[in-house]
């Protein structure tokens, strides 16, 4: 069964700091990448997702993942977070079903 | 659009009791919806695929006669938690794509609800 790693699982940035969340899964096949971003106390929302073409994808509030299909992963960036991107992330990998990784805690002190 | 809607957002109830969680896709239908747990510390664990019209599909160690899902509608699907017990407590979460929109819209997903079991 297809599996998927979120190796940070609490990251600590201050402000303007680049930030980079790995992802990866254990899926040959085809498969569509997600990342879910949940504020506190809110529900997860969609921030940005992978199906084919262009493997570098942009999503909402200036984020950004790239798909390396050799290694198997798809990790988030951010060039300078804000104090508000704390929040938990996660990542997700569906061919037929939807996997979720354990997700990463990201604090930012403002 | 793509809203779906979870009800009630929090529960608490007494042990040996039984709850229903609700998930409605208020501007689409949704043929699937799927039912998700959410442990402290840990994954989103996928409960159970919810099928319109026929049986929930269980993943492996749920057990299906303690979490019974109904899916009547194109719109709704219900989660029920028997015979509660505090080991029950935890956040669960639904989720819906369009019918036949899964290649264009992430899931969406249900505000969640925390269910206490006392």
């Amino acid at each position: 069964a297809q599996s998927v790693s979120q190796h940070n699982h609490h990251v600590i940035l201050s402000e303007a700091a680049s930030l980079e969340l790995g992802c990866n899964y254990s899926y040959g096949g085809t498969v569509n990448l997600f990342w879910y971003v949940q504020y506190p106390g809110q529900h997860l929302q969609l921030l940005l997702k992978y199906f084919s073409g262009d493997p570098l994808v942009k999503g909402i509030k200036g984020f950004e993942a790239e798909f390396i299909k050799s290694k198997f992963s798809f990790n988030l960036r951010k060039p300078s977070v804000q104090w508000s991107d704390t929040a938990e992330y996660f990542c997700a990998v569906k061919d037929n079903d939807m996997r979720f990784g354990a997700g990463t805690r990201l604090t930012v002190k403002p | 659009g793509a809203v779906v809607s979870q009800h009630p957002s929090r529960v608490i109830c007494k042990s040996g009791t039984s709850v229903k969680i609700e998930c409605r896709s208020l501007d689409f239908q949704a043929t699937t919806m799927f039912w998700y747990r959410q442990f402290p510390k840990k994954s989103l664990m996928l409960m159970a695929t919810s099928n319109e019209g026929s049986k929930a599909t269980y993943e492996q160690g749920v057990e299906k006669d303690k979490f019974l899902i109904n899916h009547a509608s194109l719109t709704l699907s219900t989660l029920t938690v028997t015979s509660a017990h505090p080991e029950d407590s935890s956040f669960y979460i639904c989720s819906a794509t369009p019918t036949g929109g899964a290649l264009f819209y992430g899931y969406t997903f249900g505000s969640g609800t925390r269910l206490t079991v006392v």
